[in-house]
């Protein structure tokens, strides 16, 4: 079975420029999760799909991050413009949706903001 | 809010030490409770879980008791391999509100063994 996939894998670009992640989840999970991970800590979500519904995007920062999910299967994460502070890694999950149930995360896209 | 409080690391054991990660957690309802570890060069994957009070977790020599009486899930090894090596969280799964479902991170302990 294939797990949850996520490119690109590394993103280098400049400050103030715009950015696209792609996470496609593991097939028959309808919870897709989109989660930010600084250097050193653990990771904080900042959007869960239900479906193509977003439940939670309460810390998702909305002047400038956006996410879509149109289909209810693959998602894209955008920043734009980037900020220096946005480098980080940013790690896409995929679950049965209940709190009891695991998540499996994709490798990550770690992205360096100059 | 929920939050989840990990022992600070790094920790460096030589081979067949035993091993302890303290986990405390703060949340309202019935959480489930995880440790996840990543290995080096590799992504987040479970490690084991407990969805409630009393229950034991346990996979590949690891333990952990979720504890509501203490608000623990302490992670237990035996006898640690150099191929343990590697950055654990334990996390918390919210049960209710608008945040069913997400989890809540510790902030990663470094676990390095020596052989």
């Amino acid at each position: 079975e294939a797990g949850v996939v996520q490119s690109p894998r590394y993103k280098i670009i400049e400050k103030k420029q715009p950015v696209a992640f792609w996470c496609n989840p593991i097939s028959g999970h309808n919870t897709l999760y989109w989660y930010l991970q600084n250097l050193g800590q653990g990771p904080e979500l900042l959007i869960r799909y239900e479906n193509e519904e977003a439940v939670d995007d309460s810390q998702l920062p909305k002047d400038r991050f956006s996410a879509e999910r149109l289909k209810g299967v693959d998602s894209t994460l955008k920043i734009q413009p980037a900020e220096l502070g946005d480098s980080a890694v940013y790690l896409c999950a995929s679950s049965l949706g209940s709190p009891e149930d695991e998540q499996f995360f994709g490798p990550g896209t770690r992205l360096t903001v100059l | 809010g929920d939050s989840v409080t990990q022992m600070e690391g790094p920790v460096t054991l030589s081979e067949e030490a035993f091993l302890t990660i303290n986990c405390t957690y703060t949340a309202t309802g019935y959480p489930s409770l995880f440790w996840y570890v990543q290995y080096p060069g590799e992504g987040l994957q479970l490690l084991l879980k407990a969805t409630k009070a009393d229950d034991k977790g346990s996979n590949k020599g690891f333990e952990a008791t979720y504890r509501k009486e203490t608000t623990s899930f302490h992670l237990e090894k035996g006898s640690v391999q150099v191929s343990d090596s590697a950055v654990y969280f334990c996390a918390l799964g919210n049960a209710g509100g608008t945040s069913y479902g997400k989890l809540t991170f510790g902030q990663g302990t470094i676990l390095t063994v020596h052989p």
